[in-house]
């Protein structure tokens, strides 16, 4: 079972930032955060992930907690082609269990 | 450098046959992951090869299948097809298979009639 939660659906406006919640009450020490997205019928892309510090590329910024519970992805200047399904995961960063489980993500909607 | 090559794109099959999917991983990646998505169950992990072994397993049933070959390429088989088997299949290769990350491929899109 997915080990977050994020809402179902969001709207942005075009230039505007989106901040995308993700909550993960029960992460354990060793899980690292993992951001993907999906475009309609394309597979999911890799966006970002972290472990405890705030991480930051090309793409988003990831704000993480300092207990960790609970994350944020930004995409400081979102664009009509960031309009897709986010998924917020987390997996543990070693050992025999690399899948990741998929929630339901959140549908970002940037409108002009 | 070429990303994750699914074959085919598309695919329509009858209850009962067989299916065989395939997927050509990242130059370099040793893992191969597979995994269901459908509107009513999202995605759903099916398997992970590494270096030819099945390293772990999802909850679906022994008619879905798999294996990778020494060049890390990937097929998938589905048995005896059924209508809910009907869904994208997508792979996503790594150079681990932990603590990096997946590049997913298209997905190929299988329909059962």
């Amino acid at each position: 079972d997915a080990k977050t939660t994020q809402p179902t659906s969001m709207d942005c406006a075009e230039g505007r930032a989106a901040n995308l919640p993700c909550n993960h009450s029960t992460i354990s020490g060793n899980e690292y955060v993992y951001w993907y997205r999906q475009i309609h019928s394309q597979g999911p892309q890799y966006i970002i992930h972290g472990l405890k510090n705030n991480e930051t590329n090309e793409m988003a910024s990831l704000i993480i907690t300092e207990d960790r519970k609970s994350s944020t992805l930004i995409l400081p200047h979102a664009t009509l082609r960031d309009t897709a399904v986010y998924y917020c995961i987390v997996r543990v960063a070693s050992g025999l269990n690399p899948d990741m489980r998929f929630g339901a993500g959140t549908r970002l909607t940037v409108k002009p | 450098k070429a990303g994750v090559t699914q074959t085919p794109r598309y695919l329509i099959k009858t209850r009962g046959q067989q299916v065989t999917l395939s997927c050509s991983p990242i130059s370099g990646h040793r893992s191969v992951s597979w995994y269901q998505q459908t509107p009513g169950q999202g995605l759903q992990f099916l398997f992970e090869y590494f270096s030819e072994t099945q390293r772990n397993k999802g909850n679906f049933p022994g008619r879905f299948s798999g294996r990778q070959f020494s060049n890390s390429r990937s097929e998938m088989n589905v048995s005896t097809l059924e209508l809910g088997d009907s869904a994208l299949y997508l792979c996503a290769s790594s150079f681990q298979g932990f603590q990096t990350e997946a590049f997913f491929g298209q997905g190929t899109r299988l329909t059962v009639v």
